[in-house]
């Protein structure tokens, strides 16, 4: 398809397991951001990627948390022994160079819920 | 450190009225503001941008009003229909830095 793809759609573990979560950007755009939505709350910034430059981590909760991106395409982020705070939509988006003004466009995200 | 506020958790309208949604800032190096409709179990949706050059811009039923001095923004949508029930962030952004989303708010119309 065209637009961001995320995977997988729903995950449920158990406390203390490691996660990954992935991404397929739209095809071409240099940058990507991933975002969490806990229950009740707004769009949390957790790590931007441009180009080949060093990600913005700045937004990232705790050490258990890391992204890559390999290739300047796929994004993996990979949470470390989940705790139950953890549970969360994960959104990931990209937009075409990270221009404040292009809209991001938004896969669906994966709703994590730990147990 | 929240940049981005939208204060009002909900509205509710009925239906052929007009909704206005708030948003407020507190960083003012942002230059480009955004409004996005989520429905449930899908991702953000882009609905209509501003720049800081500019103090409105309309698409269709939508518009939204910029007032730097206030640091503040509204989305009105009018007339207003059911299927524009959803929750509508706000982000701002700047330079090519990471946008910054408000927490959102639940827009319910009624028919």
């Amino acid at each position: 398809g065209a637009g961001v793809s995320q995977s997988p759609s729903n995950k449920v573990t158990e406390k203390g397991k490691d996660v990954e979560l992935r991404c397929d950007p739209i095809s071409g755009h240099t940058a990507l951001y991933w975002y969490r939505q806990s229950l009740g709350q707004g769009l949390e910034f957790l790590i931007y990627f441009q180009g080949n430059s060093a990600p913005d981590k700045s937004g990232l909760p705790s050490d258990r948390f890391s992204a890559e991106r390999t290739g300047g395409s796929v994004s993996t982020l990979t949470i470390q022994r989940t705790q139950q705070e953890d549970s969360a939509v994960y959104l990931c988006a990209s937009s075409p160079t990270g221009s404040s003004n292009q809209p991001q466009h938004f896969g669906d995200g994966t709703r994590l819920s730990i147990l | 450190d929240q940049q981005v506020k939208q204060n009002s958790p909900s509205l509710s309208v009925q239906e052929g009225r007009i909704s206005i949604l708030n948003c407020d800032y507190t960083n003012s190096m942002f230059d480009y503001f955004l409004w996005y409709k989520k429905y449930p179990a899908e991702g953000p949706t882009f609905l209509i941008s501003i720049s800081s050059i500019k103090d409105k811009n309309e698409d269709g039923r939508f518009t939204v009003f910029l007032n730097k001095s206030a640091k503040h923004l509204s989305l009105h949508i009018v007339p207003s229909q059911p299927g524009d029930s959803a929750v509508y962030f706000c982000a701002a952004g700047y330079n090519n830095n990471d946008m910054r989303f408000g927490a959102g708010t639940r827009l319910t119309v009624k028919p």
